[in-house]
């Protein structure tokens, strides 16, 4: 089935560093989400982005929908052991019952 | 609010039986709900999509035959997969999603872990 392309693949930071992944693909969305699954569970949602350009916070995470509407990024501020996990992007091409299609995955490990 | 439930958490059976699956939104109305394989280490993967009332539809290369998809209510949709073989086992994850407005999306069960020996 198509992914999207995310980048880095899997990052090892201190705690406390910035963390910065992207999202891109060939298609344009009308929908970026950005989730976080820990071992064992269910994704879950961080970040919902509506409209080309937008920039939106949720604590120390930010993303951004890209204006071409075929890329997001998300930032974590100041890790923290907790951040560790498995962030994917989704896009979604029409309307909030469309289906999603994820990302690849950026596997974050934060060291103390 | 939005709690997506699933059960069970994780299932062992033998190769040949059949196993069901159910996702319940706990908290409200699911007009929609899908259902997702994800392998270890790897992405989630659309399986299907279920509108209550009406039937599934399958994403390329997913058998319907096997993956049988039932959304009776609202607040529950159930996956089961028929005559299992190991190659079957994987993490099986729903979502749902109410529908009502613009910025409705999905949110995600916890999971469950089918392992078919």
């Amino acid at each position: 089935g198509q992914q999207l392309n995310q980048s880095p693949q899997s990052m090892f930071i201190q705690e406390g560093e910035d963390v910065s992944m992207n999202c891109t693909s060939s298609s344009i969305f009308n929908t970026w989400l950005w989730y976080k699954q820990d071992p064992g569970e269910g994704p879950v949602l961080l970040i919902a982005l509506y409209k080309a350009g937008e920039l939106t916070s949720n604590g120390r995470l930010t993303a951004q929908f890209g204006i071409t509407r075929k890329d997001s990024f998300l930032n974590i501020s100041a890790s923290i052991p907790s951040d560790v996990g498995i962030y994917f992007c989704a896009g979604q091409l029409r309307y909030n019952t469309d289906k999603l299609i994820f990302g690849t995955g950026t596997r974050l490990q934060v060291f103390p | 609010g939005a709690v997506v439930s699933q059960h069970p958490s994780w299932v062992i059976c033998k190769s040949g039986t059949s196993v069901k699956i159910e996702c319940r939104s706990l908290d409200f109305q699911a007009t929609t709900m899908f259902w997702y394989r994800q392998f270890p280490k790897q992405s989630l993967m659309l399986m299907a999509t279920s509108n209550e009332g009406s039937k599934a539809t399958y994403e390329q290369g997913v058998e319907k035959d096997k993956f049988l998809i039932n959304h009776a209510s609202l607040t529950l949709s159930t996956l089961t997969v028929t005559s299992a073989h190991p190659e079957d086992s994987s993490f099986y994850i729903c979502s749902a999603s109410a529908g009502t407005t613009i910025t409705d999306t999905q949110y995600f069960g916890p999971g469950t872990r089918l392992t078919v020996l």
